[in-house]
């Protein structure tokens, strides 16, 4: 079975400043996908970035890039110039392919606390 | 287009009581997902629907869970006989399989008194 790891239950980070959330995950797959999604308080899931294993480039999204080093199983998220905005859980999700379709496993999350 | 949608956003009740929560996902999606997640805690998977049937139900926590979808499209997850520990955030979200991402609904929060 899989299993992701998010070994930072909360941190905190001043506005403006770069801050990057680690996840480590165990599967003998070879192929799958990796998510992190963004949960604020206002309780809504929204996906953040998502890496194909079999794609080496690090996958970016404006302010959102990851560190996937699959050799280690390590898939980091890191935020620069960060915005009160980012104020959030944030989730790192492991998904692979069945039979039967898609199976996916989160990890604990993170607490972000961007402060002013 | 329109997102996953949950009902009721809140719902209150006593213990012993059944409960149904209702999914609506997007429109199209084959996939839906139930996850239960209790406060500031993680996401506990549920169960997975593939158009009507479940191949996955290794997540319901007691046989007091059940969840059933109809016409490949709305999700029904009843709670029977509901206690303390039931208490939780319920989401549910949905995917088209080779899109390989969940959509997630706003979730109802479940109190039971």
């Amino acid at each position: 079975a899989q299993t992701v790891t998010q070994s930072q239950p909360e941190m905190s980070v001043q506005e403006a400043e770069t801050v990057t959330l680690s996840c480590t995950y165990d599967t003998s797959e070879s192929n799958y996908y990796l998510f992190w999604y963004k949960q604020p308080p206002s309780r809504q899931m929204i996906l953040v970035i998502r890496q194909e294993a079999y794609k080496q480039q690090n996958a970016t999204e404006n302010r959102f890039s990851v560190n996937f080093q699959k050799a280690a199983k390590s898939f980091s998220l890191k935020i620069s110039d960060s915005q009160l905005g980012d104020t959030a859980m944030y989730f790192c999700a492991f998904m692979k392919l069945t039979l039967y379709g898609q199976n996916f496993v989160f990890g604990p999350g993170t607490r972000l606390s961007v402060l002013p | 287009g329109a997102g996953v949608s949950q009902s009721p956003s809140n719902k209150v009740t006593e213990k012993g009581k059944d409960v149904e929560l209702r999914c609506d996902p997007i429109s199209g999606h084959t996939a839906l997902y139930w996850y239960r997640q209790s406060l500031g805690q993680g996401l506990e998977f549920l169960i997975y629907f593939q158009g009507n049937s479940a191949p996955d139900k290794s997540g319901l926590p007691s046989d007091r869970f059940s969840a059933e979808r109809t016409g490949g499209s709305v999700s029904t997850l009843t709670i029977q006989r509901t206690q303390q520990e039931d208490s939780a955030v319920y989401l549910c979200a949905s995917s088209y399989r080779g899109n390989n991402e969940q959509f997630f609904g706003p979730g109802t929060r479940l109190t039971v008194l």
